[in-house]
């Protein structure tokens, strides 16, 4: 069964840095194809991509966003995590993370319940 | 950018009626890379409709995509309890890969 999960510190001060990791379960990010992305979503408003990281360590960041965001494999390929440098309260929200593949299938099929972020100081 | 402008906002509807819900694409979403995910709260985000028109595993065949180019819709012919939620369209053409601004679907 594929399952992800977030996890992260719940609250941080404005300023500060973010670390976010994803767990996955049933899959492996070093399988060929596999991508892992984090998604957020502030109150009110639209999802929002944020960084994929694909199984070859390609990366690809959000532009609005890039300078602030790191995105990496954990310590395992079970794990993908991301930075967020200089955290802001707009940034407040729910952080996901979600599997997608290749080009046709670049879809996000499994998604983690979120974790969410509240900045503040 | 492609912006992705859903329709309506909200849809107050009753069980056992038919939802239709629209997703405009400011440009072009080739080879209909197009995708339809709800949203709960408390809830991962359940994937239904990719490819525009294909059901993911498990989603029950009331739920159907249709449309291509810039115009797509995704319809839910006969509304259970359990389908009133969040509904968000979304492209996987490029990145950044944008979601619409969610129609939810309200009793």
């Amino acid at each position: 069964q594929v399952t992800l999960k977030e996890s992260g510190p719940g609250l941080v001060k404005p300023t500060q840095t973010l670390t976010l990791t994803c767990t996955l379960s049933g899959f492996s990010l070093s399988a060929g194809g596999v991508r892992v992305s984090w998604i957020r979503q502030s109150p009110g408003k639209a999802l929002e991509w944020l960084a994929r990281i694909d199984w070859d360590d390609d990366k690809v960041y959000s532009s609005s966003l890039m300078t602030r965001l790191t995105i990496s494999k954990g310590t395992s390929d079970n794990q993908v995590v991301l930075t967020m440098t200089n955290m802001d309260p707009v940034d407040t929200g729910t952080y996901y993370c979600a599997r997608s593949g290749l080009a046709l299938y670049n879809y996000f099929d499994s998604w983690g319940p979120g974790t969410p972020v509240t900045v503040s100081s | 950018e492609i912006v992705l402008a859903q329709s309506p906002g909200t849809l107050s509807l009753s069980p056992g009626e038919r939802a239709t819900l629209s997703c405009r694409a400011s440009q072009d979403v080739r080879s209909n890379y197009l995708a339809w995910y709800q949203l709960k709260p408390g809830q991962a985000p359940r994937l239904l409709i990719y490819g525009a028109s294909n059901r993911a595993t498990g989603i029950p065949d009331r739920f159907s995509g249709s449309g291509s180019g810039t115009d797509f819709t995704l319809t839910i012919s006969r509304l259970e309890p359990e389908d009133f939620a969040v509904y968000s369209c979304q492209q996987y053409v490029r990145s950044p890969y944008t979601f619409g601004q969610g129609t939810k679907l309200e009793i």
